[in-house]
């Protein structure tokens, strides 16, 4: 398996633009994470979804910011408008949820890292 | 909510000595705890999970002790290597619909050769 897949790894955008992320989770998988990390903040989770469908996005920081699953092998997190404190690492993470156990581990994927100008 | 304190934030050993990093929850109902290693650039990986109901578990070098009744856990690296320099992340969620993990604020763990 190869993994969860993001695109694109880098992305520089100048403030006011639109900018997605792209994220594929791991086949089987059906809980999808989207975290963000800034040495400031850490690793804050935005918005998870379970068998596509958005279970909690109260880490979205603002309206500016959403995120879709249309299908389970693929995720969209999108910024609009991009501001210079968006600045940071994004994580697409997946995992296997059983019924309604425990945690179980979350496979991250590589990463974006965003540079709003 | 949930709330994951993570100490020490820093932590530098030497080569072949122990490296212990502590975590509390705040949450009771919390009860799986994973750890998880971020190399520098890289993503987070997990390394070791323990839930409630194991008050210690171990993979080699590491292990991972529970204590719900403090509502603490912590990492244990016993002769550590330079390859175990990163940033050490723990982690608290419960039983729901989904799995929202709280991470703690991480540790910079520095093997010294």
């Amino acid at each position: 398996d190869a993994g969860v897949i993001q695109s694109p790894r880098h992305e520089v955008t100048e403030m006011g633009q639109e900018v997605t992320l792209r994220c594929k989770p791991i086949s089987g998988h059906n809980s999808l994470f989207w975290y963000r990390q800034t040495m400031m903040r850490g690793l804050e989770l935005l918005i998870y979804f379970n068998n596509n469908v958005p279970i909690d996005d109260s880490g979205m920081p603002e309206d500016r910011f959403s995120a879709k699953m249309p299908n389970a092998s693929f995720s969209t997190l999108k910024i609009q408008p991009s501001e210079p404190r968006d600045s940071a690492v994004y994580f697409c993470a997946s995992s296997h949820l059983w019924g309604q156990g425990a945690g179980e581990t979350q496979y991250f994927g590589p990463g974006t890292r965003l540079l709003v100008l | 909510g949930e709330n994951v304190e993570q100490h020490p934030s820093t932590l530098s050993v030497q080569e072949g000595d122990s490296a212990v990093i502590k975590c509390t929850y705040s949450d009771s109902a919390s009860n799986y705890f994973p750890w998880y290693k971020q190399e520098l650039g890289k993503r987070p990986q997990l390394i070791i999970d323990i839930r409630s109901n194991v008050g210690e578990k171990k993979d080699q070098r590491i292990a991972v002790t529970l204590n719900k009744t403090a509502k603490h856990f912590s990492l244990h690296i016993t002769e550590t290597q330079p390859e175990d320099s990163a940033v050490y992340f723990c982690a608290a969620s419960k039983d729901n619909y989904g799995q929202n993990f709280v991470f703690g604020p991480g540790t910079r763990l520095s093997v010294l050769p």
